[in-house]
């Protein structure tokens, strides 16, 4: 079965550049999505295809995809951006797949 | 704006039958190139989707729960529902549904705000 590994934790200083990695055997030749998830509620949608946002999204979060590494970027860094932050994809193995989660923390 | 609403049990007792139902507002359940998901999240844990069902009414569920699982469309309702057999401890989580695009790629963009399900006697 196809598995994403994505780091526990992440501490970012506000106004700072936050890299939230998600990794997976031959990950560019998939679609990487992330979701953002605050304490008690549902998973938001902040990229998709790799790189693209949804509506209403900042363009603080980008994304970007190669190799066996996916990741996730938020600059300059609020407050509000503290919550866990999941990839998944989709693997004709093993249908849809998420990563374990990333806390981020902003000090 | 898509909205969505899980409704059910909220305490199943191990070996029973969980059952929620998703109600979709704000457009049609039956629209072309998406499918409409369950996916669940253990306290603490990360998410595992379950399955989705197609307009068509066609069916795909994780090969890990599959032998346990049902999902089914009312479209006169505008909803669709999941059923998960002999329930245990391990399937205490919060249940969310999703809509998801199915054209070219596959991701959630919608969800329902969750409901907890504890599996417990």
């Amino acid at each position: 079965s196809y598995v994403l590994t994505q780091p526990p934790s992440v501490s970012v200083a506000p106004g700072q550049t936050a890299r939230i990695t998600c990794g997976g055997n031959n990950i560019g030749s998939k679609s990487v999505h992330w979701y953002q998830q605050k304490p008690g509620q549902a998973p938001v949608l902040v990229v998709f295809d790799d790189s693209d946002r949804p509506s209403g999204i900042p363009e603080r979060f980008s994304g970007s995809n190669s190799g066996n590494t996916a990741t996730l970027t938020i600059n300059r860094v609020e407050a509000g951006d503290e919550a866990d932050y999941s990839c998944q994809v989709w693997d004709s193995g093993s249908d849809h797949v998420f990563g374990g989660g990333t806390k981020l923390t902003v000090l | 704006q898509l909205q969505l609403q899980e409704s059910g049990s909220g305490l199943v007792k191990p070996s029973q039958t969980l059952s929620l139902t998703c109600a979709v507002s704000g457009g049609s359940i039956s629209s072309g190139g998406y499918s409409w998901s369950w996916i669940r999240q253990p306290p603490g844990k990360g998410l595992e989707w379950i399955g989705y069902i197609y307009h068509s009414g066609n069916t795909y569920y994780n090969p890990s729960l599959k032998s346990r699982v049902t999902i089914s469309v009312d479209r006169s309702k505008n909803q669709f529902s999941l059923k998960l057999s002999s329930v245990t401890a391990a399937d205490t989580a919060v249940y969310y549904c999703a809509r998801t695009t199915v054209v070219n790629t596959y991701y959630f963009d919608y969800w329902g705000q969750g409901t907890l399900v504890t599996v417990s006697s």
